[in-house]
C-alpha cells in the first residue's frame, strides 16, 4: 500500500532529552514536510523539505532539527531547547513540482513530555 | 502575513440536518484552497481541493465555494450522519510557496 507512515504513535520524553519522530513515504514525493497540531490551534509548519539534502525552517524551528538524506524518508528531533514539546505531530508529503496538488498526511505521532 | 479563520469553533446538530462550515482568509493571492477531515487522534484526510480560478467542488454529499476576492469558503454538508462527525480544518496555499497556512477547525458533533 502507497502512503505515509509515523512511528512511535505515542512517545513519551523526560525533560532534556531529545527525541527523534520517523516519518516514511512511498508515494515518491519530492516534498516532504512536519507540522505540529496544539489543541484548538491550527497546524503550524516546522520543517519542509523539496528535496534530497535540502530543507527550510517553518514558522516554528526553534528547539527542532531534521535530515533529509533519503527522498523516501524525513525524520525530525525534538530537541531539549523545545520549551513546551508536548504536541501532536504531522507529516505530509506532496509532490514538489505541482502548485495544483493536496499534501498526504500521516496517522501522527502524539508526543507527551514528563 | 496571511491568517485563516474558522467559524464556528464547534457545532453540534441532529442527523439528516443540512449544515455549513465557514473559513475566512486574509489574503486572496493563493494557489488554492483546501477542506481537511481529521478525526480523534488522526492525521488528516483531504476532501475536496478548489482552486484560485474555480468557484466550487462537489464531492457526494460535500460541496465547497470559494469566493477568493471575498477571502471566504463554505463547506456544505448535505443530510449529516453520525459518521460525519470529526473535526474539519480549512488550509490555504499562498500564491509563491508550498506552505499550507490552516484553520483553527470546526469540531463537528452529528447527534443520531
Amino acid at each position: 500500500d502507497g502512503g505515509i507512515t509515523q512511528s512511535p504513535k505515542y512517545l513519551f520524553r523526560k525533560e532534556g532529552q531529545n527525541v527523534t519522530l520517523s516519518c516514511e513515504q512511498n508515494l515518491n514525493h519530492d516534498a516532504m514536510y512536519w507540522y505540529r497540531q496544539d489543541p484548538g490551534q491550527g497546524l503550524r509548519l516546522i520543517y519542509y523539505s523539496q528535496i534530497v539534502n535540502d530543507f527550510q525552517k517553518g514558522d516554528i524551528a526553534e528547539g527542532y532539527s531534521v535530515s533529509r538524506e533519503k527522498k523516501e524518508s524525513f525524520p525530525l528531533t525534538v530537541t531539549s531547547a523545545q520549551k513546551n514539546p508536548t504536541a501532536f505531530y504531522l507529516c505530509a508529503s506532496s509532490p514538489e513540482s505541482s502548485q495544483t496538488d493536496t499534501q498526504y498526511f500521516g496517522p501522527g505521532t502524539r508526543l507527551t513530555v514528563l | 502575513k496571511q491568517e485563516v479563520t474558522q467559524i464556528p469553533a464547534a457545532l453540534s446538530v441532529p442527523e439528516g440536518e443540512n449544515l455549513v462550515l465557514n473559513c475566512s482568509f486574509t489574503d486572496s493571492a493563493i494557489y488554492n484552497l483546501q477542506w481537511f477531515r481529521q478525526d480523534p487522534g488522526k492525521g488528516l484526510t483531504s476532501l475536496l481541493l478548489i482552486q484560485s480560478s474555480q468557484r466550487e467542488q462537489t464531492s457526494g454529499r460535500l460541496n465547497a465555494s470559494l469566493d477568493k476576492s471575498s477571502g471566504r469558503s463554505t463547506l456544505y454538508i448535505a443530510a449529516s450522519q453520525p459518521g460525519d462527525s470529526a473535526t474539519y480544518l480549512c488550509a490555504v496555499r499562498p500564491l509563491g510557496g508550498n506552505k499550507l497556512v490552516f484553520g483553527a477547525g470546526t469540531i463537528l458533533r452529528v447527534k443520531s
